[in-house]
């Protein structure tokens, strides 16, 4: 059982915003301005698509944002495209010791 | 371009040792912390084990504490992760990944490789 909570999929037309959200505690999400988020193709490694909560590495597209408020941060896909079907995997930092804990992962279909 | 390529895994009895290396190129190696982080079949991300730059600090999950080493050879830019007593709860695919460090922190993996698969059965 993963410490922070995802929905197992959302699913959207090509065009559409979806948000998937990931629900921890003070001691991580709400604690550290340090969420990530991971994208993640069958077979393929985590790519990191969002760090900080909010900052989007070189080369993602601006069509992937994140957010928080309170224990819970968000990444939200606009214009949804059909390479943006993938398992997507929030992180949070959580302490000197704990290091990391990370959601269950969503499962992005692209109807 | 960080390249990071993870070797080593393989079919393991339960109770065996096997030991894993990701070779490391596209940055200074020597100055980035670097981890491990495992999947199990189907299932979510679990961080394993991390690693200062310099070597001089580590750091492991609960659940491999005691059985996993975690080191690295600058002369040869490589990580490595030694696994002992293995059971089958530890059958995952094993990701190398370089380490954001800011504030005193190791906030996240950054840059990853493409994995190793290790099978613990008998």
């Amino acid at each position: 059982q993963s410490v922070l909570t995802q929905p197992r999929s959302v699913s959207g037309s090509p065009g559409q915003s979806v948000t998937i959200t990931c629900t921890g505690t003070s001691s991580d999400v709400g604690g550290y301005s340090y969420v990530s988020w991971y994208q993640q193709h069958p077979g393929k490694a985590p790519k990191l698509m969002i760090s900080d909560v909010s900052k989007r590495p070189p080369g993602v597209p601006d069509r992937f944002s994140g957010s928080r408020s309170g224990n819970t941060a968000s990444l939200t896909i606009s214009g949804l495209q059909a390479e943006d079907e993938a398992d997507y995997y929030c992180c949070s930092y959580a302490g000197s010791y704990t290091f990391w804990v990370f959601g269950g992962g969503t499962k992005v279909t692209v109807l | 371009e960080v390249q990071l390529v993870e070797s080593g895994g393989g079919l393991v009895q339960p109770g065996g040792s096997l030991r894993l290396s990701c070779a490391a190129s596209g940055f200074t190696f020597s100055s980035y912390g670097m981890c491990w982080v495992r999947q199990a079949p189907g299932k979510g991300l679990e961080w394993v084990s991390v690693i200062s730059g310099s070597g001089d600090s580590t750091f492991y999950a609960d659940s491999v504490k005691g059985r996993f080493t975690i080191s690295r050879d600058a002369s040869k830019n490589t990580l490595y992760l030694q696994m002992h007593s293995l059971r089958a709860e530890d059958t995952a695919v094993y990701y190398c990944a370089k380490v954001f460090y800011i504030s005193g922190k190791y906030t996240r993996p950054d840059d990853w490789g493409q994995g190793t698969l290790v099978t613990v059965s008998s």
